[in-house]
Order: structure tokens, then sequence, then C-alpha cells
């Protein structure tokens, strides 16, 4: 594994049903984000952690709940999916500086029907 | 409160320089981030700038003025692979980013 990885690449699920999208990191990086971007709109937050074992909501956290065992992992959570969280969800990570680069996975499609 | 702006859309030709403008209205600021995406792809990071004035990284320059709450991304030399979406954020008081629609630049032969 280099960088960020994301699974999986793309999935359609039925409105109702529960669905985990995973992340996981081998940079070591402490704080892990989780992001939706829809057409027109800018990349909006859900989720984030600044380090493991702590998580904070992001601007569009309801529906979905994240969890961080470790450093490395960030799994985002959908309860019970709805057509409104039809998106393209990216996980990005960051190193140890505040200001640091954020670093991006390659992103999972999700379609609810 | 918090708001960021980019044109949607621009065009330009190949060879040639093109400026993609970013305003934005924080209280709190910590910097401003360019990233390139291409269709399907993820974001990749282009810049940072936290102080005012130019930063130059080869074909790519990006412009900050903290006061006007302004920044551009100068793209010369344009080549057909520069088509992307490029994306203006800036850093909030907590260290978030808060992030521009994007704009899509077509490149034209």
């Amino acid at each position: 594994i280099a960088g960020i990885t994301q699974a999986p690449t793309s999935q359609i699920l039925a409105a109702g049903r529960r669905m985990t999208l995973r992340c996981t990191q081998d940079m070591r990086h402490n704080a892990m984000y989780w992001y939706r971007q829809d057409l027109g709109l800018g990349l909006r937050l859900i989720h984030y952690s600044n380090t493991a074992g702590t998580t904070g909501k992001g601007e569009v956290p309801d529906g979905y709940s994240v969890s961080r065992a470790n450093t490395d992992d960030f799994p985002l959570t959908l309860a019970s999916a709805v057509p409104s969280q039809t998106s393209v969800y990216f996980c990005a990570s960051k190193g140890g500086d505040s200001t640091d680069t954020q670093y991006f996975g390659p992103g999972t499609r999700l379609t609810v029907l | 409160g918090q708001n960021i702006d980019q044109p949607t859309e621009m065009t330009a030709t190949e060879g040639a320089i093109v400026q993609i403008n970013c305003t934005y209205q924080t209280s709190g600021f910590n910097g401003l981030f360019w990233y390139q995406q291409h269709a399907g792809e993820a974001p990749t990071f282009l810049s940072y700038n936290v102080l005012d004035g130019l930063e130059e990284k080869g074909r790519f320059s990006s412009f900050l003025s903290r006061s006007k709450g302004y920044s551009y991304l100068l793209l010369k030399e344009l080549q057909m692979k520069d088509s992307a979406s490029y994306l203006c954020a800036f850093m909030d008081s907590n260290y978030q980013l808060i992030w521009g629609a994007g704009t899509k630049l077509i490149i034209k032969p």
C-alpha cells in the first residue's frame, strides 16, 4: 500500500441498507477526513479525526458515522442509506503540522436507489 | 460567515496563459490551497499560500492578498493535460478546509 486506499471503488445500494466505506492510509498521518463531492458544490466535510481515538463532526454529518480505532483506518458508515447520499466520497489524510497538505484517496462512487 | 467563490468554467487555448480567481470571506484564516482534479480522479495538491504575494512553481503560480480576500492561480504555457477542475480552499481557524465548487478549465488546441 502506498498513500491512501479506499474501498469499494463504486457501489450501487438499495435505500435503507447499511454500508461501510473503507479508508486506509500508510503514511502514519494523524488527521483523517471524509468528504462528499456533488456536482456544482465544493467538497463538503462529513466527519474528521485529528488523531486515533477521536472524531468530530463536519459540515454535513447527518446520516453518517465514523470510528478511528487506530492510526491507519477511518471507516465511514451509512446506517440506513437514502438517495440523497448518492455522491462521490473521498477520504483524505494530513500529517503532523496543522497547516500541512491534505492527501486524497481515489474516491468511492456511491449510488443509492 | 464563511464563503468562497470561483468561476464555474473557463476556456483557454493551448500554449496560452490563464488566471483562475478565487475570493473568500472568513474571520479566521490559516492559508489558501489550490488543488487540481482531473475528471473521475482525486484532487491533488498544487500550492499553499499563507503570506501575501506570489509563489511560483514551474508553470504554475499562486497569488494571495489577505486584505482583499483574494487569490489566483496562474497557469502558463497551457498543455492539453491541464484540462481539469481547479479547486480553491481556505483553511479556517479550526484548521479545516472550506472548499470552493471548483473551476472547470477547458483547453482548446
